[in-house]
């Protein structure tokens, strides 16, 4: 199994383009999230999903826009982008444990960098 | 990834020491802890968990300790190897269905050879 995949690994972008960025899992998992991590900062939830065909904002979704068309496809686009987009962008799954807990899984990350 | 350490508390250890990385909750509500090892340039990697009707927890080579009267939590590496080296951070939650996961700044961990 892959796990949790994300491409690209690395993208710069001029303010104002657009992007998106793709993430799949290879393990059934019904939640899917998209987090960015800044310096001196945890990393923070920019939107998730809890099934096929739906989506719900997180703690920081202006700027992104996200779409679950398959369970195993969770995308995350910048519609315009801006320098403080400059981050690094990960994804994760989780399946829920039997401590009724989900435990997420993460992709490798994607580096963006917006000039 | 490697910008992540930049503003970090980092804490160095000697090979073969043990390793004790401290964490202050907010919520006094979450009931699930997990804590999380992310190595330069890659994902976070789920290490070991604790809810919050334990106090300990061990794994192979970790063990985690959860004080709810002071919301602390501690993860200590016993024998502590070169390839521990990483930035380790915990995280809170709630139980049943999606709930939302509080993930702290993290420390960074060099283990001196």
């Amino acid at each position: 199994n892959a796990g949790v995949t994300q491409t690209p690994k690395f993208r710069v972008l001029k303010t104002g383009q657009s992007m998106t960025l793709l993430c799949a899992q290879d393990m059934n998992h019904e939640y899917m999230y998209w987090y960015r991590q800044d310096p001196g900062m945890g990393l923070r939830l920019i939107h998730y999903s809890v099934g096929e065909g739906t989506t719900a904002k997180g703690e920081v979704p202006d700027g992104y826009n996200v779409s679950r068309l398959k369970k195993q496809n969770f995308l995350l686009g910048l519609e315009s982008a801006a320098p403080s987009q400059t981050s690094v962008y990960f994804c994760a799954s989780s399946f829920q444990t039997s401590w009724g807990h989900n435990e997420q899984f993460f992709g490798p990350g994607t580096r963006l960098t917006v000039l | 990834g490697e910008n992540v350490g930049l503003h970090l508390p980092t804490l160095s250890v000697q090979e073969g020491d043990n390793s004790i990385i401290n964490c202050a909750y907010s919520n006094s509500a979450s009931d699930y802890f997990i804590w999380y090892k992310q190595e330069s340039g890659k994902g976070p990697q789920f290490i070991i968990d604790i809810r919050s009707n334990m106090d300990k927890r061990q794994g192979q080579r970790v063990t985690v300790l959860l004080n709810k009267t002071v919301k602390h939590l501690s993860l200590q590496i016993a024998a502590t190897q070169p390839g521990d080296s990483a930035v380790y951070f915990c995280a809170e939650t709630f139980s049943g269905g999606y709930q939302k996961v509080t993930f702290g700044i993290g420390t960074k961990l060099q283990v001196i050879p």
